[in-house]
């Protein structure tokens, strides 16, 4: 089974810093990675599919990067509405998702 | 416009069964692979199960291999996950979601639902 881990596990910012998140699998897992965001009592909403691509909707302040095993989520400026839990999977073999980063204000 | 909506969760004595129902409107059905995550308070999310567009195949997580069944209608436009031998680490809240195609190419989840609560009591 491939297993995913993110770093840090939880993220203090402020609006309008530029914040980047990483996520790592324990093999090559080509670029076949998404990232979602979670709110409190909310699903989970896709912002990122194979690595790089933005979700139709999702703000371009959005983008992710990386290909085999190391992948990373960018916010360029961070605005009120983006703190959040965000979560990487893979989606190569089946499907597994990391553990959660947790973006908070600072 | 998509739509997911579960049903089918609440309080069950450990041991106990319950079935799950995803009602889907806005797309073709048939054609998407169509797959359950769960999330235990508090905690990440988990992949549980995944049927393809026809319900001629299927995969689970190992956490549930033999006790959770995954299943759908597709004249009904209807997912179903049925959850036997229930445990107390089965709490959760239980979404569906939609794949971005059918099972067997790379396909992440592009559409959830709302989802619902389980919970197991010993």
């Amino acid at each position: 089974d491939i297993q995913m881990t993110q770093s840090p596990s939880t993220l203090s910012a402020s609006v309008g810093d530029r914040v980047t998140i990483t996520c790592r699998a324990s093999q090559r897992i080509s670029t076949w990675l998404a990232w979602f965001q979670q709110k409190p009592g909310k699903a989970p909403n896709l912002l990122i599919y194979k690595a790089s691509s933005l979700e139709s909707g999702v703000p371009s302040r959005f983008s992710g990067s990386g290909s085999g095993t190391e992948f990373t989520l960018t916010i360029s400026s961070l605005q009120p509405d983006d703190f959040a839990t965000y979560y990487c999977q893979q989606y190569y073999s089946w499907f597994t998702f990391g553990p959660g980063t947790k973006l908070e204000i600072k | 416009e998509v739509q997911l909506l579960e049903s089918g969760g609440g309080l069950v004595q450990s041991g106990g069964s319950l079935r799950l129902s995803c009602a889907a409107s806005g797309f073709r059905f048939s054609s998407y692979a169509m797959t359950w995550v769960r999330q235990a308070p508090g905690r990440g999310l988990e992949w549980v199960s995944a049927i393809s567009g026809s319900g001629g195949s299927t995969n689970y997580a190992d956490s549930v291999k033999g006790r959770f069944t995954i299943s759908r209608d597709n004249s009904k436009n209807t997912l179903y996950l049925q959850i036997n031998s229930l445990r107390a680490e089965d709490t959760a809240v239980f979404y569906c979601a939609k794949a971005t195609g059918d099972l067997g190419a790379e396909q992440t989840f592009d559409y959830w639902g709302q989802g619902t609560l389980v919970t197991v009591s010993s």
